[in-house]
């Protein structure tokens, strides 16, 4: 089946450590997203890239770094810049249609700094 | 700057009530207003609107777009206790590939 896989479920980390989530895409999409999601704030954009080799910031991008090396990998580290990471990390793919863009979720990375 | 918000952030409902969710948005190149459903962990495609005042329409539930007032809602009818979730809002843009979201509404529905 296709769909997006993310790894891993749930993280905990102490204050001060880099740690990378991994995002994996079967759908042959070109475009990959990484939203974070905090209570009563809805999903905000940390990064997305369009096609391999090649990524834009988000409204939150600071704190955390990317990489698209390959069409169905979006790794998303979190470094110990970011100062509050404890949150909800969702990522997402599309074919990339500007603005009619219907993204698909993966289930998401719960990660907890300790 | 770009502002989706939605409203009411939190509603309980009896099972069989109908609710009507909303979402305005205030954002430059416009293109189109989607629905999703989140339950546990994934969101899930609900809707997407382009034009104003075509329903689109799946089962119980209903939305349609007003781009001369800049707002959507979301109709659930005959509301099951498997509608509970929260229900985000997002906006695509003319030439861009993110997607702004709301804040999500947060719907319970007791049996």
């Amino acid at each position: 089946d296709g769909g997006i896989t993310q790894s891993p479920k749930y993280l905990f980390r102490k204050e001060g450590q880099n740690v990378t989530l991994s995002c994996e895409q079967n759908l042959n999409h070109d475009a990959m997203y990484w939203y974070r999601q905090d209570p009563g704030q809805g999903l905000r954009l940390i990064y997305y890239s369009q096609i391999v080799n090649d990524f834009q910031k988000g409204d939150i991008a600071e704190g955390y770094s990317v990489s698209r090396e390959k069409k169905e990998s979006f790794p998303l580290t979190v470094t110990s810049a970011q100062k509050n990471p404890t949150a909800f990390y969702l990522c997402a793919s599309s074919i990339g249609q500007p603005g009619a863009n219907v993204l698909t979720f993966g289930a998401g990375s719960r990660l907890t700094v300790l | 700057e770009d502002k989706v918000v939605q409203s009411p952030l939190s509603l309980v409902v009896h099972e069989g009530d109908t609710v009507t969710l909303n979402c305005s948005y205030e954002v430059t190149n416009f293109r189109s207003l989607l629905w999703y459903k989140q339950e546990k962990k994934a969101p899930t495609f609900l809707f997407m609107l382009t034009s104003s005042g075509i329903e689109k329409k799946s089962g119980r539930l209903s939305s349609i777009l007003d781009k001369k007032e800049l707002f959507s809602i979301l109709n659930i009818t005959a509301t099951q206790t498997g509608d509970s979730a929260i229900y985000l809002c997002a906006v695509g843009f003319q030439g861009a590939q993110k997607l702004v979201f709301g804040q999500g509404t947060r719907l319970t529905i007791n049996p």
